[in-house]
């Protein structure tokens, strides 16, 4: 298994400022990537954080808005930028994890309210 | 392009009864895998089950088994001797390509004593 923590666990932002979160992993691993969960709704990916390389993102998500760090195996950061109220979410970081069985494990969550 | 369908928005049990979440799949690729999730209120989303698709038998964890019919494609999720705590969403995912996932629309689950 692996044990991926995120910070700040929750934050309350003003519409306009920009907010970076952290997802810290206790092993070294090749991808990460990094989800939203908007109020009510499913989970979307956002984009693949590679180390060495630019993030990969899905349709609908640009690196101006969601930029993202991938410095080593271990760490990766996603920032929200420009904040507006349609931001608010819960922002997940994930990695899989491949052994005997396939598992991808996620981290706490950051729950994001925009004002 | 792959999509996963979970039909029921909630679901009730009663404590110590078993309870079924449905779940099906579309995808043209032979190799795929299967995942269930538990999300409590916290929003945590906590890994529960993996079925592979050339799996041949299905998976188990514990209290949680995964119902594997290919030919149908449906992955549903049993949960045996429900538990008050068992009261959560649930989401089934499908693994595309390179281990990213995609989800569905989720299951709340209430279990009553």
């Amino acid at each position: 298994s692996a044990v991926i923590s995120q910070k700040p666990s929750r934050d309350i932002c003003q519409r306009g400022t920009s907010l970076t979160i952290q997802c810290q992993v206790d092993s070294q691993v090749t991808m990460m990537f990094w989800y939203r969960q908007q109020p009510g709704q499913s989970l979307t990916l956002i984009a693949t954080a590679n180390q060495g390389s630019e993030a990969t993102y899905e349709s609908g998500f640009v690196i101006d808005k969601f930029p993202i760090s991938r410095p080593n195996l271990t760490f990766s950061t996603l920032t929200v930028s420009n904040m507006s109220p349609e931001d608010s979410s819960i922002y997940l970081c994930s990695v899989p994890i491949r052994g005997l069985s396939d598992e991808q494990f996620f981290g706490p969550g950051t729950r994001l309210t925009v004002l | 392009a792959q999509k996963i369908t979970q039909t029921q928005p909630g679901m009730f049990v009663q404590e110590k009864e078993a309870v079924t979440l449905d779940c099906t799949y579309d995808t043209s690729d032979p190799s795929y895998g299967l995942f269930w999730y538990k999300q409590p209120s916290s929003g945590e989303m906590i890994f529960l089950i993996y079925q592979g698709s050339y799996d041949q038998q299905n998976a188990t964890e514990g209290r949680y088994s995964l119902n594997f019919q290919k030919a149908r494609k449906s992955a549903n999720l049993v949960i045996s001797a429900s538990q008050l705590g068992d009261s959560a969403m649930y989401f089934c995912a499908m693994r595309e390509g390179i281990d990213k996932l995609i989800f569905g629309t989720g299951t709340r689950l209430q279990v009553f004593p």
